[in-house]
């Protein structure tokens, strides 16, 4: 089964600062990766998939990035409301399996 | 508009068998794959298996391969989660998932599963 990390396990940023989360794959996945924002007491929410590809209606300073077994989701300003757990998720071989996540708070 | 209703939170004594229903509106159930994801208090999401509602195929994760069945009834629109033998560790929230791409994305508001004696 894949396996994946992600780093940090948790950050605190200032609203407006740039924000980079890693998600490692223990094999090459290619772009087969979707990130989620999951906030206390909500479903997840699906940001990107695959990989670079924003969903419709997420706003535009979130951003993925990576193919193979490093990717990337980037907050380019961040704000109040992107405090949240963010998670990747590999569909490349059953079974799927998520990254145990990125806790993000404001300084 | 899509909508996944999860049947109500269940207590159940260590050893026991839950099952979870998810009724689907707003689209046609056999078109995509059902998901079912669970979380534990404070802790991640976990990926448990998926059925696809058209031929009935599953697939599961490994550690609970031997413990879940998910099932589809077309007839209701409905898919289903069975786990057995419970243990306190899978005390969680489980949500039902699917959606037009091969991620979930549309949920369920979830199913609390508490396991205690």
């Amino acid at each position: 089964a894949i396996q994946m990390t992600q780093s940090p396990s948790s950050l605190s940023v200032s609203v407006g600062d740039r924000v980079t989360i890693t998600c490692r794959a223990s094999q090459g996945i290619r772009n087969d990766l979707g990130w989620y924002q999951q906030k206390p007491g909500k479903a997840p929410k699906l940001l990107i998939y695959p990989a670079s590809s924003l969903q419709s209606g997420v706003p535009s300073r979130f951003s993925g990035s990576g193919s193979g077994t490093e990717f990337t989701l980037t907050i380019s300003s961040l704000q109040p409301d992107d405090v949240a757990t963010y998670y990747c998720l590999q569909d490349h071989n059953y079974p799927y399996s998520f990254g145990p996540g990125t806790k993000l708070e404001i300084k | 508009e899509v909508q996944l209703m999860q049947s109500g939170a269940e207590v159940k004594k260590p050893g026991a068998t839950v099952k979870i229903s998810c009724q689907v509106s707003g689209y046609s159930f056999t078109d995509y794959h059902m998901h079912w994801v669970r979380q534990a208090p404070g802790n991640g999401l976990e990926w448990m298996g998926l059925v696809d509602p058209e031929n009935g195929e599953t697939m599961y994760a490994e550690r609970f391969q031997d413990r879940v069945t998910i099932t589809a009834v077309t007839s209701t629109d409905t898919a289903y989660m069975e786990l057995s033998g419970l243990t306190s560790e899978d005390t969680a929230l489980y949500f039902c998932t699917t959606g037009p791409q091969l991620v979930p994305f549309y949920w369920g508001q979830g199913t609390l599963v508490t396991v205690s004696s």
